[in-house]
């Protein structure tokens, strides 16, 4: 059964270019959210998707923008990427917006901006 | 807002020392509070968790407690091995929100 899968693994990018990053939830999982890991701190929430719609978003500035197709994979833009874009960014799949007993996670897409 | 607070490392330990990793919290409500792991080049692997006060999380030999007096919810393991070294994230769920607060990591090192 497979996990969550993240492409690509790793990207290099010039500041003010736009980047998709792309998820595939775990097989029976239906909602995706998105978490961006800087250097040496901890993840933080980006924004949840469920149904095709975002449900919750947290501290990110519109450049950040993203979509769930209906076979529940998904999509992190950035456009007019900055330096401090730079950051491991994870998705994280789970059922139905129950959250309580845990996200699986994949391994992420590293991205830097140069 | 909510937080969770970890204790800095890295923490540098021997084979079968007994491991324990601070974690404190600042929530509203009653959150649920967890455990992850990162292993080098993985995404966040669910340690364990607990839902409500005094309960106890467990999983492949760590423990811990969701203590609503001190708020705090540390991991311990009784005698840890090489294989556990890692990245030890604790993390807090609000009731009502969908994102998780994430401290900001223990680095775990355990030496043969």
């Amino acid at each position: 059964d497979a996990g969550v899968t993240q492409s690509p693994t790793h990207l290099i990018k010039t500041r003010g270019q736009q980047v998709t990053l792309r998820c595939s939830p775990k097989s029976g999982h239906d909602t995706v959210s998105w978490y961006q890991q800087a250097l040496g701190q901890g993840p933080q929430f980006i924004f949840q998707y469920y149904e095709e719609e975002e449900r919750q978003r947290g501290n990110f500035p519109d450049r950040f923008s993203g979509h769930q197709f209906p076979n529940y994979s998904s999509e992190l833009n950035v456009n007019a990427l900055l330096l401090g874009d730079s950051a491991l960014y994870l998705c994280a799949s789970s059922l139905r917006l129950v959250t309580e007993y845990g996200y699986t996670f994949g391994s992420g897409t590293r991205l830097t901006v140069v | 807002g909510d937080s969770v607070t970890q204790m800095e490392g890295p923490v540098t330990l021997s084979e079968e020392a007994f491991l324990t990793i601070n974690c404190t919290y600042t929530a509203t409500g009653y959150p649920s509070l967890f455990w992850y792991v990162q292993y080098p080049g993985e995404g966040l692997q669910l340690l364990l968790k607990a839902t409500k006060a005094d309960d106890k999380g467990s999983n492949k030999g760590f423990e811990a407690t969701y203590r609503k007096e001190t708020t705090s919810f540390h991991l311990e393991k009784g005698s840890v091995q090489v294989s556990d070294s890692a990245v030890y994230f604790c993390a807090l769920l609000t009731s009502g929100t969908y994102k998780y607060i994430f401290g900001t990591g223990t680095r775990l090192k355990v030496l043969a």
